[in-house]
């Protein structure tokens, strides 16, 4: 079957940086994205990976190892408004579904 | 008007009412998606519509009844739900599925109560 795996919740503090990572298992390939949702809103997208590496954008990076099936997303000097939930996404093999994590819920405090 | 509007925001329904969940995309997008959010579950596709046409439908009870009158409009039907339905339905719209990075964009979604 195809599978992601991301941690329930995190907690860390406001001017830290987090690591949030993101395993998957999925008959094909196609990339992976990366989305915010704060409570109550939409979803808003963060990041794609297609190649092995690291993309930074700004405050936050996204990492991908085809190989090991492994992404993280890293947020470094934290703010209060990075707390949300952070989801995962696999685009394997159909044109039009993404395979989605159940999303990391993130705590930042003070 | 922001890319994507979903109405009602908040809908409380009996098991025996008929509702219609609305969504409407302001990005010139060719393809828009029904999705159903429950807490600490992964999202759950619905039904996808390509240009219009209904491309996926994702084993979802008959209740659910989607209908995309142009490329600017969603709609979700509801009748008969079951309390088990009760969830935040989010629509998203995106330009090119099936090409590489295609980005979904999202509306704030639908918090359905089913008493």
């Amino acid at each position: 079957g195809q599978n992601i795996d991301q941690p329930t919740e995190m907690t860390a503090t406001e001017g830290a940086i987090v690591q949030i990572n993101c395993t998957y298992q999925t008959s094909g390939f196609n990339g992976l994205f990366w989305y915010q949702q704060h409570a109550g809103e939409a979803p808003t997208f963060l990041s794609y990976n297609v190649l092995d590496g690291l993309e930074e954008k700004g405050r936050f990076s996204s990492f991908l190892s085809r190989s090991k099936g492994y992404s993280y997303l890293l947020l470094k000097e934290l703010q209060m408004k990075d707390s949300a939930s952070y989801l995962c996404a696999v685009w394997a093999d159909s044109n039009y579904q993404l395979i989605w994590g159940a999303g990391t819920k993130l705590i930042i405090k003070p | 008007e922001t890319g994507v509007t979903q109405t009602p925001r908040h809908l409380v329904m009996g098991m025996t009412n008929k509702k219609s969940l609305k969504c409407e995309q302001h990005l010139g997008h060719n393809a828009m998606y029904w999705y159903k959010q429950s807490a600490k579950k992964p999202l759950e596709l619905m039904f996808v519509y390509s240009l219009e046409e209904r491309v996926e439908n994702n084993s979802v009870p008959s209740r659910f009844s989607p209908e995309c009158p142009n490329s600017s409009h969603l709609f979700l039907h509801l009748h008969t739900l079951q309390p088990e339905d009760s969830a935040l339905y989010l629509c998203a719209s995106s330009q090119a599925p099936g090409r590489r990075g295609d980005e979904q964009f999202f509306g704030p979604g639908t918090r359905l109560t089913v008493l």
